[in-house]
């Protein structure tokens, strides 16, 4: 899982309430991701972030938000405008050089289940 | 439809075996990716092959890539019971100025020992 953590790695949430999930990143990396994975299915990109202060939506933000305020966090709020939360997130960082992305470092990953 | 696809969903096969897995994706692209994840767990990168590479080797595996086809290879020699495993492809797709790496659904391989 390389220098990425996740907490928790599992969490459960009652309807309608907003939770937050933790991403942190000692490997230096300017570009940070957050994805969503449903079972059997390839990975979603919900936000990323590609300098501190600055991110842009991916392909499934709304419901989602995020923050980064350091180069080591990006935190992931699922809010309860979000209609189907339950799933698998993943957190990923990678070095941001030049046109090309490199490879993407990932977390170990937080499963969030709405109760 | 996704960017990369990944073909077969689900293979398995006896240890010892070489699987294969292949990708196909639609754009053009500045490298493909491959990556490996175990149950439950985050991904793990393999290989990164660069557009104007057509084969690439890391122990076990060799990746080829072949842009007029618009598709690529995981080959795994000597399959090990370890290998057990979800195997995904990754593009990257220009958006807006931006770049974001985009994924298949995966091959979910089973090494039966």
């Amino acid at each position: 899982d390389g220098g990425i953590t996740q907490s928790p790695k599992y969490l459960f949430r009652k309807e309608g309430q907003n939770v937050t999930l933790s991403c942190e990143q000692n490997l230096n990396h300017d570009a940070m991701y957050w994805y969503r994975q449903d079972p059997g299915q390839g990975l979603r990109l919900i936000y990323y972030s590609q300098i501190v202060n600055d991110f842009q939506k991916g392909d499934i933000a709304e419901g989602y938000s995020v923050s980064r305020e350091k180069k080591e966090s990006f935190p992931l709020t699922v809010t309860s405008a979000q209609k189907n939360p339950t799933a698998f997130y993943l957190c990923a960082s990678s070095i941001k050089t030049g046109s090309h992305l490199n490879e993407q470092f990932f977390g170990p990953g937080t499963r969030l289940t709405v109760l | 439809s996704q960017q990369g696809e990944e073909d077969p969903q689900a293979l398995s096969i006896q240890e010892g075996e070489n699987a294969t897995m292949n990708c196909s994706y639609k754009t053009s692209i500045n490298n493909l990716q491959w990556y490996r994840q175990n149950s439950g767990r985050g991904l793990v990168h393999l290989i990164l092959i660069r557009s104007n590479e057509r084969e690439k080797h890391s122990g076990r595996l060799r990746v080829t890539l072949d842009t007029s086809k618009k598709s690529s290879s995981l080959l795994i020699t000597a399959s090990r019971a370890a290998d057990t495993a979800s195997y995904f492809c990754a593009t990257v797709l220009n958006v807006q100025g931006a770049q974001k790496l985009v994924f298949g659904q995966g091959t979910r391989l089973t090494i039966n020992p």
